[in-house]
Parts: C-alpha cells; sequence; structure tokens
C-alpha cells in the first residue's frame, strides 16, 4: 500500500484555463475527502464521497468546481475558469469510515497557481 | 468560525516536553479529537485521537480536559524532527474541522 497519491504535485496554470486534479486513494478505504489549504491557514472542507456518492459539499465548492469518484475508486477535482483567487493547496485524504473516531490518511497535496 | 483555536506558534528545547494546548468550547458530545501535524509541501500526518479519556501512543499523549472544552497533545521528548505545525482538529464523523495550527519549533 503507498497511501494516498496526488497527481499533478504542482501545476502552474493562466487564468480562465481549466485543470483538472487526480486522487487515487488507499484501496479499502469507501470515504475520499477533497480540502483546500492556503498560506498560512489550516486545511478547509471542500465535499467527501462515500463510495461513489458524493455525499457534502462545502459552500466554497463553487460552480465552477466539481468533483466525482466514478466507480468508487479514484477521485478527479476539476476546477472550471481559474481565477487567482484558486491559488492554493489542494489535499485528498481517504479513510475506511466506521464512525467518528476514524483518522485520516492524507495525500501530498497538489498546489496549484494560477499566473 | 473555527472550531478550535490553537497558539500560532512556539518553541521548545530539544528533548524537553512539549504541551501544546487547543481549545474547543463548543465540541459536542460526538465530536473527537484528532491531532495532526504538516510539515511543508506535505499533507497532514496523524498523531494522535481521542474522546473523552486520555490516550498514549509511541509518538504523544492526548490529555482531555474533564468537560471536553480543551485538550493537550504532549511530546515527551521533542526531536529537531518534532518542528512541524500541529493542528488540533474535530472530527464530526462526516469531516475535519482543522483550525490554524501551532508552529512549533525545536531548538537545538
Amino acid at each position: 500500500d503507498t497511501g494516498v497519491s496526488q497527481d499533478p504535485r504542482h501545476k502552474i496554470t493562466k487564468r480562465g484555463q481549466n485543470v483538472t486534479f487526480r486522487c487515487d486513494p488507499i484501496s479499502e478505504h469507501n470515504r475520499l475527502y477533497w480540502y483546500r489549504q492556503t498560506l498560512g491557514q489550516g486545511p478547509e472542507f471542500l465535499t467527501y464521497f462515500q463510495n461513489e456518492a458524493q455525499l457534502e459539499k462545502s459552500r466554497l465548492l463553487s460552480d465552477r468546481f466539481s468533483a466525482e469518484r466514478p466507480k468508487g475508486s479514484f477521485s478527479t477535482l476539476e476546477i472550471q475558469r481559474t481565477e487567482q483567487g484558486d491559488s492554493a493547496m489542494y489535499l485528498c485524504a481517504s479513510s475506511l469510515y466506521s464512525g467518528a473516531g476514524n483518522g485520516y490518511t492524507f495525500g501530498s497535496g497538489t498546489r496549484l497557481t494560477v499566473v | 468560525d473555527a472550531k478550535t483555536t490553537q497558539p500560532n506558534s512556539m518553541e521548545s528545547n530539544e528533548e524537553e516536553p512539549v504541551h501544546l494546548p487547543c481549545n474547543h468550547s463548543t465540541i459536542s458530545g460526538t465530536d473527537y479529537i484528532h491531532w495532526y501535524r504538516q510539515l511543508p509541501s506535505q499533507g497532514p500526518e496523524y498523531v494522535i485521537h481521542g474522546l473523552t479519556s486520555n490516550v498514549n501512543n509511541r509518538m504523544a499523549s492526548l490529555a482531555i480536559a474533564e468537560d471536553r472544552k480543551s485538550s493537550t497533545l504532549i511530546l515527551h521528548r521533542a526531536t529537531l524532527r518534532d518542528a512541524a505545525v500541529y493542528y488540533c482538529i474535530l472530527n464530526t464523523g462526516n469531516q475535519f474541522y482543522f483550525g490554524t495550527g501551532t508552529s512549533l519549533t525545536v531548538i537545538p
């Protein structure tokens, strides 16, 4: 088990372009989470999936953001028409959910810079 | 509003104990308290978690106040590798609520 993998590690894009990030969770984990982290701040919740169902979305997830988890395995997070304010670290985590006592395993993140 | 509040930064001498405090006055009865730490350009890494009782593992100890409105992460002997941002987190079951974290500096 290689943990949670995120690709790419870094992405520089021009304002207005679309970007897509991928997350491969730990294979037996049924939950997958996306968080966003700006410089000097703690991670903020964006959305989570249980298997292939997207169960909750934060108000931070504007219409330009969409996440999918087809077949309950890997997940993608797409940002359309990127803005400079989207520059952040995007973190993916997974867990085997059986209650609030379960911890998450985080990936190393994708750092997005919008120029 | 953040559900947890922590000091922005703390310093410790190497090989001395470190006590990292956290306030979570709005915690509900079913919320778990988790602690993670994060190195630059890395994702957060699990340290310890608990519900009501104090917890010990090979990395640290977690002391939870009787009213559960605060907790303290204890590193028994700080090493240079413990320098990181430490996050106190409330886990509601569906998501982690992070605060702004405490940046720990370990002085050789």
